[in-house]
């Protein structure tokens, strides 16, 4: 099956500084990737979608600004949380949608960042 | 807009059958997901279904009727592993952007 990695996969950082999360695809190449959010006992968040070569797409009260999103490549996006604070923290997760082949219907997720922001 | 339904909770014995509902109403369709999520981790992909009827997957059954706007995952020989929160999603036409319900956590009791 197709595999999604993140990195950092647990990150402790202070109020006001900025930390970028990266998400890979490791088997499949995906022109499409989402950002998501889950607060404790809630449901994913669909924070912003992100393509390949152009600018991501974010979803209604999510800031672009202070969310940044690249996907610079067909097997990379990285998440920005820049001037981070305490109402941050959360679990972002990131999944992919293989580009083609027979697995491109399924949404393959990454395992998850815990960010807390102190 | 864009609404998903299931319920927030339920609780079954192990070894039983439990099934959960889910109803939506999307302004496109183009399959539907079922997803399993422990508590701390990323959600895993359990089932899809785009066609109407039972796609049955080893414990693991799921049903959809486009018609009504309905699915539901059906959990045979429960263990206490299957102890997790259960997503079901709709995917809409564009994009392959997911809308998700809220989940239900399913408890298993001895």
């Amino acid at each position: 099956g197709a595999v999604v990695s993140q990195h950092p996969s647990w990150v402790i950082c202070k109020s006001g500084t900025s930390v970028k999360i990266e998400c890979r695809s490791l088997d499949f190449q995906a022109t499409t990737m989402f950002w998501y959010r889950q607060f404790p006992k809630q449901s994913l968040m669909l924070m912003a979608t992100s393509n390949e070569g152009s600018k991501a797409t974010y979803e209604q009260g999510v800031e672009k600004d202070k969310f940044l999103i690249n996907h610079a490549s067909l097997t990379l996006s990285t998440l920005t949380v820049t001037s981070a604070h305490p109402e941050d923290s959360s679990f972002y997760i990131c999944s992919a949608n293989p580009t083609s082949g027979s697995l491109s219907y399924e949404q393959y997720f990454g395992p998850g960042t815990r960010l807390t922001v102190t | 807009g864009q609404n998903i339904d299931q319920p927030t909770e339920m609780t079954a014995t192990e070894g039983a059958i439990v099934q959960i509902n889910c109803t939506y109403q999307t302004s496109g369709f183009n399959g539907l997901f079922w997803y399993q999520q422990h508590a701390g981790e990323a959600p895993t992909f359990l089932s899809y279904n785009v066609l109407d009827g039972l796609e049955e997957k080893g414990r693991f059954s799921s049903f959809l009727s486009r018609s009504k706007g309905y699915s539901y995952l059906l959990l045979k020989e429960l263990q206490m592993k299957d102890s997790a929160s259960y997503l079901c999603a709709v995917r809409v036409i564009s994009n392959y952007q997911l809308i998700w319900g809220a989940g239900t956590k399913l408890i298993i009791k001895p």
